[in-house]
């Protein structure tokens, strides 16, 4: 199936940084979107990878191995505000259909 | 900058009732999409649509469920005969030009509660 596993919680502290990973059926991958939702809110989208390596923006980076069916969000400098839940969502097979994993749910302390 | 927006916030509504919920997507975007999302649960897609008909849908999207773009602005989706089950969070969203690789942008979401 097209199964997307990502650690159900994290916590971390305010100023430091936290890795988030999500790891992906590789057969089929046509790209895979990071996406920010606080409770009760829509998700709003923070990056998107199909090719290997580090994309950039901001306090906000994501990674991409293809071979591996890897990624993780790097979130730096970390703000309270940055507490929210963090879904990994993949296109397989050439359509737009997103498959979301069930999200990782930060907490950031002061 | 554009957003996507829907109508209503929230809604309750008697099982067995019709409800639609509305949408406007992005005014130049071509893809549409709607997602549900059951409280403490993962983000789940019902439907994508271009070109005025449906492209793909799960298996979720059963015959209580209709997609229809009245105009040139508005994206529903309707639900005939409203179960319990179908208590959720749905959300619209829209894509640009060519779909696929593209990014999907959500509106806020109606919030159903079926009772």
């Amino acid at each position: 199936g097209q199964n997307i596993d990502q650690p159900t919680e994290m916590t971390a502290t305010e100023g430091a940084i936290v890795q988030i990973n999500c790891t992906y059926q590789t057969s089929g991958f046509n790209g895979l979107f990071w996406y920010q939702q606080h409770a009760g809110e829509a998700p709003t989208f923070l990056s998107y990878n199909v090719l290997d390596g580090l994309e950039e923006k901001g306090r906000f980076s994501s990674f991409l191995s293809r071979s591996k069916g890897y990624s993780y969000l790097l979130l730096k400098e970390l703000q309270m505000k940055d507490s929210a839940s963090y879904l990994c969502a993949v296109a397989w097979d050439n359509t737009d259909k997103l498959i979301f994993g069930t999200g990782t749910r930060l907490q950031v302390f002061p | 900058e554009p957003e996507v927006t829907q109508t209503p916030s929230h809604q309750v509504t008697q099982m067995g009732q019709e409800v639609i919920l509305r949408c406007v997507p992005i005014s130049n975007h071509l893809y549409f999409y709607w997602y549900r999302q059951i409280l403490g649960q993962k983000v789940e897609f019902l439907v994508s649509f271009y070109n005025n008909e449906i492209s793909e849908k799960s298996e979720i999207f059963d015959d209580q469920f209709s997609v229809e773009r009245p105009d040139g602005s508005n994206f529903t989706l309707k639900i005939r005969s409203t179960k319990l089950e179908d208590s959720a969070m749905y959300f619209c969203a829209s894509s640009g030009v060519t779909g696929v690789q593209e990014t999907q942008y959500f509106g806020p979401g109606t919030r159903l509660l079926v009772l």
